[in-house]
């Protein structure tokens, strides 16, 4: 069965720290990406998705991944990270089924 | 254009009851999906609606159900309540079936279950 990684579980970072989160997955065929953002008390909402063509996929926010296919993996960054970033982020992959499979999510919070 | 809408947003039952949730997609969305959010599992697919027809189911017991009615709107059904079902239940809504560059899943804020 598909399975999502995301190794960390908590992050603390000061305001204008650089930002990597890892998201590994295990299918090995074409995947669709994607990473989803939770705010505290809002809904889940994407940030963005990779579905082909160049694997370094910009979002809002100033979020951006890079796909690498050789690692499987598909990690999240923003150079400079605000007060209001504060959330939870979970990665997830679409493959092979079509269903939305998530990581555990990765919960960061940012000192300002 | 309005989102996706969960009723109802909070519930208390007991064990061994049932509980029926209403998802209502976004208007001309005609997939719905449903997820269980816990702290220990973390968020898992439970089932993905298109035409009225059950197209996907994940990994949970048959006390687990839904359905699609002709509008779009959804419901899911969980008899036989156990402690272990307290969660956050969302459901998503999308155009079609597959995501695209053009479409996403779309998610309601979520119905918060607590089975006592």
């Amino acid at each position: 069965a598909q399975s999502v990684s995301q190794h960390n579980h908590h992050v603390i970072l000061s305001e204008a720290a650089s930002l990597e989160l890892g998201c590994n997955y295990s299918y090995g065929g074409t995947v669709n990406l994607f990473w989803y953002v939770q705010y505290p008390g809002q809904h889940l909402q994407l940030l963005l998705k990779y579905f082909s063509g160049d694997p370094l996929v910009k979002g809002i926010k100033g979020f951006e991944a890079e796909f690498i296919k050789s690692k499987f993996s598909f990690n999240l960054r923003k150079p400079s990270v605000q007060w209001s970033d504060t959330a939870e982020y979970f990665c997830a992959v679409n493959a092979p089924d079509n269903m939305l499979t998530f990581g555990g999510g990765t919960r960061l919070m940012v000192k300002p | 254009k309005a989102g996706v809408t969960q009723t109802p947003r909070y519930l208390i039952k007991t064990r061994g009851q049932q509980v029926t949730l209403s998802c209502s997609p976004i208007s001309g969305h005609r997939s719905v999906s449903w997820y269980q959010q816990t702290p220990g599992q973390g968020l898992q697919f439970l089932f993905e609606y298109f035409s009225e027809t059950q197209r996907n189911k994940g990994n949970f017991p048959g006390r687990f159900s839904g359905r699609q009615f002709s509008n779009s709107r959804s419901e899911m059904n969980v008899s036989t309540l156990e402690l272990g079902d307290s969660a956050l239940y969302l459901c998503a809504s999308s155009l079609g079936r597959r995501p695209s560059v053009e479409d996403e899943q779309f998610f309601g804020p979520g119905t918060r279950l607590t089975v006592l």
